[in-house]
């Protein structure tokens, strides 16, 4: 089974704290993404990966940033948290194949900001 | 850019009822298409999807959609539902053109709460 997990279910931070998520898989998946879910908004991708040190902004990647410095682990950085990136946020990968592509993703964190 | 559309936010049904939750895409090109489901407390977790081929697919837990090419449409539908169907549903959508690296596009989710 795939695995994907996150370092913290929940983390409660302070305005202006430089804040680190990560996301580690562990079936060799090329491709990371980091979304973020709030309330009658849906899931929206951040940012995403699809090879060590390669990072492709998603819809959403004002005031994040990641890294990717080995294939199973994708960071979400916040350089300085604000009250509005309250949110839960998810991890997912995916493998590269000739064909379709699933999402596998992680339990997320809940990050609250204060 | 390709977007989707879930009809219904909130859903309430007893239990038995049949289910349908409707989801529309806006892209024309090929596109792989899932629905995921959130269970209170738990993470994602995908209930079923299409690639190709049979556009009436089958998932997990007796949920089915149907892919209607010409109406951009995949609609999830179970015909008695239980209590334990109570959930977030999302439907999501990706591009294909080859790798698949981009990430998924998804609706706002249907919030399902199945009464006894």
């Amino acid at each position: 089974d795939v695995k994907v997990t996150q370092s913290s279910r929940y983390l409660v931070k302070r305005t202006g704290e430089k804040v680190f998520l990560e996301c580690v898989q562990d079936m060799d998946h090329e491709n990371m993404f980091w979304y973020r879910q709030d309330p009658g908004l849906g899931l929206r991708l951040i940012y995403f990966s699809y090879d060590v040190k390669m990072k492709e902004k998603g819809d959403i990647p004002e005031g994040y940033s990641v890294s990717r410095e080995k294939k199973e682990r994708f960071s979400l950085i916040l350089e300085s948290a604000s009250t509005n990136q309250t949110s839960m946020y998810l991890c997912a990968s995916s493998f590269v194949a000739g064909g379709p592509i699933e999402q596998f993703f992680g339990p997320g964190t809940r990050l609250t900001v204060l | 850019a390709q977007s989707v559309s879930q009809h219904n936010h909130h859903v309430i049904l007893s239990e038995a009822a049949s289910l349908e939750l409707g989801c529309n895409y806006s892209y024309g090109g090929t596109v792989n298409l899932f629905w995921y489901v959130q269970y209170p407390g738990q993470h994602l977790q995908l209930l079923l999807k299409y690639f190709s081929g049979d556009p009436l697919v089958k998932g997990i837990k007796g949920f089915e959609a149907e892919f209607i090419k010409s109406k951009f449409s995949f609609n999830l539908r179970k015909p008695s539902v239980q209590w334990s169907d109570t959930a977030e549903y999302f439907c999501a959508v990706i591009l294909w053109e080859g790798g698949g690296a981009d990430g998924l596009t998804f609706g706002k989710g249907t919030h399902l709460i199945i009464q006894p």
